[in-house]
């Protein structure tokens, strides 16, 4: 089975603050997503990346950045984080960008004070 | 712009069946996936259609009409447990950079 996880569930931080949230998948899979999730929204894309240090911009990447120096991992940093980041974060991984299946983690669940 | 439309909510009845309907404006159609989330859980894969027609897999079908931009996923014999969110999504671009655009999601209550 696919296991995508995140660092955390819940996360609460203030504003300014920098924030680091960690996605890891143990399938050897080549893409993997960032998304945030907000009632009445659905899921709306941040960014993606489809090979180690590559990265491309999804629908809403502004206050957004990541990183991807492994293949497993897939980092959303908040630069400076704001209130109307608030929201869930989801991470998804597939295991081509063709690939009509991805795997998501659990979610961070991010307040931002 | 890109946009999917599917209905906010539905509610139904234990051994009923239930439509879930979504019409998609895209750019780019690479094919029409649902996903299921419950409450507090994370997104899992449903079904998926790249051509017209029918997919089951078991008490869940799909549906896809590309010239009329329409899909739907049934649900058949209701369960409790199928109280969930449903996510329609379309794939915009083939190729690497392709991603997957969601609707706002439906919220089905299954009641007794």
């Amino acid at each position: 089975d696919v296991k995508v996880t995140q660092s955390s569930r819940y996360l609460v931080k203030r504003t300014g603050e920098k924030v680091f949230l960690e996605c890891v998948q143990d399938m050897d899979h080549e893409n993997m997503f960032w998304y945030r999730q907000d009632p009445g929204l659905g899921l709306r894309l941040i960014y993606f990346s489809y090979d180690v240090k590559m990265k491309e911009k999804g629908d809403i990447p502004e206050g957004y950045s990541v990183s991807r120096e492994k293949k497993e991992r897939f980092s959303l940093i908040l630069e400076s984080a704001s209130t109307n980041q608030t929201s869930m974060y989801l991470c998804a991984s597939s295991l081509l960008a063709r690939s009509r299946v991805q795997y998501f983690g659990p979610g961070t669940r991010l307040t931002v004070l | 712009g890109q946009s999917l439309e599917q209905p906010s909510e539905v509610t139904a009845v234990e051994g009923a069946i239930v439509q879930i309907n979504c019409t998609y404006q895209t750019s780019g159609f690479y094919g029409l996936s649902w996903y299921q989330q419950h409450d507090g859980g994370a997104p899992t894969f449903l079904s998926y259609n790249a051509l017209d027609g029918l997919e089951e897999t078991g008490r869940f079908s799909s549906f896809l009409s590309r010239s009329d931009s329409y899909g739907y996923l049934l649900l058949q014999e209701l369960q409790m447990k199928d109280s969930a969110s449903y996510f329609c999504a379309v794939r915009d671009r083939g190729g690497n950079t392709g991603k997957l655009i969601f609707g706002q999601g439906t919220t089905l209550q299954v009641k007794p």
